[in-house]
């Protein structure tokens, strides 16, 4: 079974804080996901990455960045935390399968910005 | 641009009840279609997926059928159980690669 992990389950963090969350699958998809999903928005893509030391921004990408320095890893980070990022943080893997890839989801971090 | 649709919840049913959930979307081309469930607690798991016109896609008693004249993939299940309860998500993936997620339908099963 695939496998996707997140570091945290649940953060808080204060205002102006550096903040990096960490996920890990360990199935060598070459696909990585961020996503926040806040209630009736639905979930939103923030950045994505197609392979090692690559990124693309997606709908929502302001105030984050990321890292992805092996294949295996993809870390959001909240360069200056605001409390409008308190949010659940989804990290999702795929492979690249000719466009029919299943994405498979962590469990989530449920982040607090106080 | 691309986008999708579904019912607005919370949807309350008793158990053994009929189950609809309502999908539409908007693309060009031919995307390929999905839903996955969230309970909760946990992240986002696939229950089912459909990659062309007229495939039915099935699950845990689930069904959604991708039917490109009427852009849509409603889920169905004929009888529910409390442990259906949770969030579950309408996407699709279009033909650059990208997913869309609905905004979820939140369901809740009551004995």
């Amino acid at each position: 079974d695939v496998k996707v992990t997140q570091s945290s389950r649940y953060l808080v963090k204060r205002t102006g804080e550096k903040v990096f969350l960490e996920c890990v699958q360990d199935m060598d998809h070459e696909n990585m996901f961020w996503y926040r999903q806040d209630p009736g928005l639905g979930l939103r893509l923030i950045y994505f990455s197609y392979d090692v030391k690559m990124k693309e921004k997606g709908d929502i990408p302001e105030g984050y960045s990321v890292s992805r320095e092996k294949k295996e890893r993809f870390s959001l980070i909240l360069e200056s935390a605001s409390t409008n990022q308190t949010s659940m943080y989804l990290c999702a893997s795929s492979f690249w399968t000719g466009g029919q890839e299943t994405q498979y989801f962590g469990p989530g971090t449920r982040l607090l910005v106080l | 641009g691309d986008s999708v649709t579904q019912m607005e919840g919370p949807v309350t049913l008793s158990e053994e009840a009929f189950l609809t959930i309502n999908c539409t979307y908007t693309a060009t081309g031919y995307p390929s279609l999905f839903w996955y469930v969230q309970y909760p607690g946990e992240g986002l798991q696939l229950l089912l997926k459909a990659t062309k016109a007229d495939d039915k896609g099935s699950n845990k008693g689930f069904e959604a059928t991708y039917r490109k004249e009427t852009t849509s993939f409603h889920l169905e299940k004929g009888s529910v159980q409390v442990s259906d309860s949770a969030v579950y998500f309408c996407a699709l993936l279009n033909t650059g690669n990208q997913f869309y997620f609905g905004t979820g339908t939140s369901l809740t099963v009551i004995p």
